[in-house]
């Protein structure tokens, strides 16, 4: 079993549409976590940390699910601006380093 | 401005020769990593270094080489024995915050060998 597993998608969705992705974690000593975007051919770039009491960033809802391992990234009034892959990270305790999900693969349609 | 530079952007190679792949952050930041990414894949981490003269082999170290003599650069060899080495070659260091680390990514390198 993968460490970290999110459906690669794709997603097609309208624009102003709102779409939920989750990531499920396999080590229940998992500390931290994040969601990162990345764009075609460009590196990955931090969009949010998941809190245990879940947290907002404008458009962006992060949860997480302790008791479930999983952790949902919420966008509303979906932009175009918005497509791209956005990847799901744990950061196991102990550990300096970070275990990424694939991916899940997002396009907004004008 | 504060960041983390690879160099070069595309770099093409003849089976059967090393190439060193460079990254330098001024983020005064103690952790570097080097992953590797695929087509259509995650990101998979190669080797990683948590202090100056100290490295740790990832999940896929086989094939490749790193150094660690400055707190700022930690670049990548890419070795003959690295069967499949054409991939995109990304650089992050990272931080501890409150919750947790953070890391950040360089622009990467996009290596070709033919």
């Amino acid at each position: 079993r993968k460490e970290v597993e999110q459906d690669p998608g794709p997603f097609n969705v309208p624009e102003g549409a709102t779409v939920a992705f989750n990531c499920t974690y396999s080590n229940s000593a998992s500390q931290s976590f994040f969601w990162y975007r990345q764009d075609c051919r460009k590196e990955p770039k931090l969009l949010m940390s998941v809190y245990s009491s879940g947290n907002e960033d404008g458009r962006f809802t992060a949860q997480l699910n302790r008791a479930s391992q999983y952790i949902s990234l919420l966008i509303r009034d979906s932009k175009l601006s918005d497509s791209a892959t956005y990847l799901c990270v744990v950061h196991l305790q102990g550990a300096q380093k970070l275990v990424f999900g694939q991916g899940t693969r997002l396009t907004i349609n004008p | 401005d504060g960041g983390i530079t690879q160099s070069p952007k595309y770099l093409f190679r003849k089976e059967g020769q090393n190439v060193t792949l460079s990254c330098e952050q001024n983020l005064n930041h103690d952790a570097m990593y080097w992953y590797r990414q695929d087509p259509g894949q995650g990101l998979r981490l190669i080797y990683y270094s948590q202090i100056v003269n100290d490295f740790q082999k990832g999940d896929i170290a086989e094939g490749y080489s790193v150094s660690r003599e400055k707190k700022e650069s930690f670049p990548l060899t890419v070795t003959s024995a690295q069967k499949n080495p054409t991939a995109f070659y990304l650089c992050a260091s990272s931080i501890k915050r409150e919750r947790g680390y953070e890391q950040y990514f360089g622009p990467g390198t996009r290596l070709t060998v033919t």
